[in-house]
């Protein structure tokens, strides 16, 4: 069945580091994928998504390009702030239904 | 227009007793998903509603759990002889698509969670 592998945290960075949080998937087809992420003490909040192959879904600084040669749909921001520690789940869907959410990768931002 | 909203926020009860969680999805939202998330974890599915239907209950971990949506819009999570196993934040979200093979769901929108402690 569909499936997504996330890169382990927790990674911790200072201010106006370049972060990637990696994320592979292996899915049916060419399904929409998302991340997500969860502030402290919040909900779970769409982040971004990419809807086919080669899109790249942006918000907030963050990116991340949907590469079916690669199954990848890594998460990147160029220069992190404090305001963006929470922990981030990369949620490729499994067969046509649910979502299917690992552990997530907890960032921590340093000032 | 407001989001997917559940209540109670907090819900405290002891062990073997029955309880409800509500929610109320975007409003024209036709699916509905049930999680739970235990400190540390991502969500896990529980259940899945399409209108009235449940499409997908392969994640309700037992026959103590069930869960409702009569009328395709508001949901009730029902946990019978509550267990300290169940303690854990209860998420529900909304999308607005029905989910096809191949296709995963449309964005999924989630409330804040019910936080369920069983003493």
């Amino acid at each position: 069945g569909d499936s997504v592998t996330q890169m382990e945290g927790p990674v911790t960075l200072s201010e106006e580091a370049f972060l990637t949080i990696n994320c592979t998937y292996t899915a049916t087809g060419y399904p929409s994928l998302f991340w997500y992420v969860q502030y402290p003490g919040e909900g779970l909040q769409l982040l971004l998504k990419a809807t086919k192959a080669d899109d790249k879904g942006s918000n907030k600084g963050f990116e991340a390009t949907y590469r079916k040669e690669t199954t990848s749909f890594h998460l990147e921001k160029g220069s992190v702030q404090v305001s963006d520690s929470a922990v981030y789940f990369c949620a490729p869907p499994p067969g046509a239904q649910k979502l299917v959410f690992g552990q997530g990768t907890r960032l921590t931002i340093n000032p | 227009g407001a989001g997917v909203s559940q209540t109670p926020s907090n819900k405290v009860t002891e062990k073997g007793k029955y309880v409800e969680l509500r929610c109320d999805p975007i409003s024209g939202h036709t699916a509905l998903y049930w999680y739970r998330q235990s400190l540390g974890q991502g969500p896990e599915f529980l259940i899945y509603f399409q209108g009235t239907g449940a499409a997908d209950d392969s994640g309700l971990p037992n026959d103590r759990f069930f869960a409702v949506r009569p009328e395709g819009s508001v949901s009730t999570l029902k946990i019978q002889r509550t267990e300290r196993g169940d303690s854990a934040v209860y998420l529900c979200a909304s999308s607005s698509k029905k989910p096809t093979m191949g296709q995963g769901p449309d964005t999924q929108y989630f409330g804040p969670g019910t936080r369920l402690t069983v003493l």
